[in-house]
């Protein structure tokens, strides 16, 4: 089945440590991304892909790095910058191009929640 | 820039109760809009899209009509059940941020049988 898989479910992180969340879709989508959602806030963009080798910073993109070197993967780095990173971490892809696409679906991974002990 | 507003939950209603969970937007040009529904402890499922002025989506039993005039997108069901309890999220395509989208802070909705 396709679908779009993260992991892992549960990850928990001491204070100045780097954790690297794992997204990866099989539904040959060209764009990624991640969300982080907060009790209360909603889904807040951290960073998206549209290519390969390329991407671009979302709204609360500080102490968070991404990769793109496979079109299929995109791993978020939750650095020991990022001051309060206890949250759920949703990542989410799309496809690109042609007339219909500001239409296309965004489907989700199932969610990584991360605790700072 | 971009921003949606929905009204604050949590919803509380009695199985076969009328549901209404307002959503109002701003956005770059003519955006397509989304309602998405996410269940306790799981990512985000679409539930219904509208792409232009007076399109209508739906999916079980929830509607939503894009009013361009009013910039809103109002969720909408004639009778709700218990296995309805989620989040809703309603969400426009961003034109500024290519083609994120932009949420709302979701509203809680919570069926009692």
């Amino acid at each position: 089945d396709g679908g779009i898989t993260q992991s892992p479910k549960y990850l928990f992180r001491k204070e100045g440590q780097n954790v690297t969340l794992s997204c990866e879709q099989n539904l040959n989508h060209d764009a990624m991304y991640w969300y982080r959602q907060d009790p209360g806030q909603g889904l807040r963009l951290i960073y998206y892909s549209q290519i390969v080798n390329d991407f671009q910073k979302g709204d609360i993109a500080e102490g968070y790095s991404v990769s793109r070197e496979k079109k299929e993967s995109f791993p978020l780095t939750v650095t020991s910058a990022q001051k309060n990173p206890t949250a759920f971490y949703l990542c989410a892809s799309t496809a690109l191009g042609g007339l219909a696409f500001r239409a296309d679906t965004q489907y989700f991974g199932p969610g990584t929640r991360l605790t700072v002990l | 820039g971009d921003s949606v507003t929905q009204m604050e939950g949590p919803v509380t209603l009695s199985e076969e109760a009328f549901l209404t969970i307002n959503c109002t937007y701003t956005a770059t040009g003519y955006p397509s809009l989304f309602w998405y529904v996410q269940y306790p402890g799981e990512g985000l499922q679409l539930l219904l899209k509208a792409t232009k002025a007076d399109d209508k989506g739906s999916n079980k039993g929830f509607e939503a009509t894009y009013r361009k005039e009013t910039t809103s997108f109002h969720l909408e069901k004639g009778s709700v059940q218990v296995s309805d309890s989620a989040v809703y999220f309603c969400a426009p395509r961003s034109g500024q941020a290519g083609t994120a989208l932009i949420f709302g802070k979701g509203t809680t909705l919570s069926v009692s049988s």
